[in-house]
């Protein structure tokens, strides 16, 4: 069955340092992938938007990378800030029209 | 307001009642989506719908879960016979264009489901 992977545990970093999450999936051949930005108590909110034909995409501070032979997208925020915590959900289209989403890592950045 | 809005932003049942869930979508969005979360989980999608239409209800997890877009802009989720399985926050999405999946989807803040 298809199933997406994203590190369960926090990342913890040190404010400045650049945060890299990962999102692993099998059993997909996605033509496209997203990744969304989740406060507590909040609705995610859209960040980036990466098709099977693009190696990377930035858009400010942040860089999503998308191999297709390694079935893995990583998401980088680079000089990261308190600002930046948050869960992070990596989303992918199944063939479908709505999107599958992981389970999200929850990232700490500390001041 | 310009965003998605979800209502009541709280709710909680006792087991075996019925409940209904109103999401009002960004106007002119033509693509309109539920979905689960369970705590610490991603959205799991419920059902879509294009206008009024209601193109895929493969997510719902029961016959007891039913939404309908009537007039292709609020929608409703209700749950009868409510269950404490169904405790969860439920997500409506919408987005401007048909299908969604390769466009941003604009969330709500959710509706925090509590069944007793």
């Amino acid at each position: 069955s298809q199933k997406i992977e994203q590190n369960s545990e926090a990342l913890n970093i040190q404010e400045g340092k650049t945060a890299t999450l990962t999102c692993n999936y099998t059993n997909y051949s996605p033509a496209y992938l997203q990744w969304y930005r989740q406060d507590p108590g909040r609705g995610p909110v859209f960040l980036l938007l990466i098709r099977e034909n693009e190696k990377e995409k930035r858009k400010e501070r942040l860089k999503v990378t998308f191999d297709t032979t390694l079935k893995q997208s990583l998401f980088h925020i680079t000089a990261s800030q308190p600002a930046d915590s948050a869960t992070y959900l990596c989303a992918l289209e199944s063939g479908r029209r709505a999107l599958t989403f992981g389970s999200g890592t929850r990232l700490q950045v500390q001041p | 307001g310009a965003g998605v809005s979800q209502s009541p932003r709280y709710k909680v049942a006792k087991r075996g009642q019925d409940v209904a869930l109103r999401c009002d979508p960004i106007s002119g969005h033509v693509s309109l989506f539920w979905y689960q979360q369970a705590l610490g989980q991603g959205p799991e999608f419920l059902t879509y719908f294009q206008n009024e239409a209601q193109l895929d209800k493969s997510g719902l997890p029961s016959d007891r879960f039913f939404a309908e877009r009537p007039e292709g802009s609020v929608s409703t989720l209700k749950i009868q016979r409510t269950q404490q399985e169904d405790s969860a926050v439920y997500l409506c999405a919408s987005s401007p264009v048909m299908g969604g999946n390769n466009q941003p989807q604009h969330f709500g803040d959710g509706t925090r489901l509590s069944i007793l």
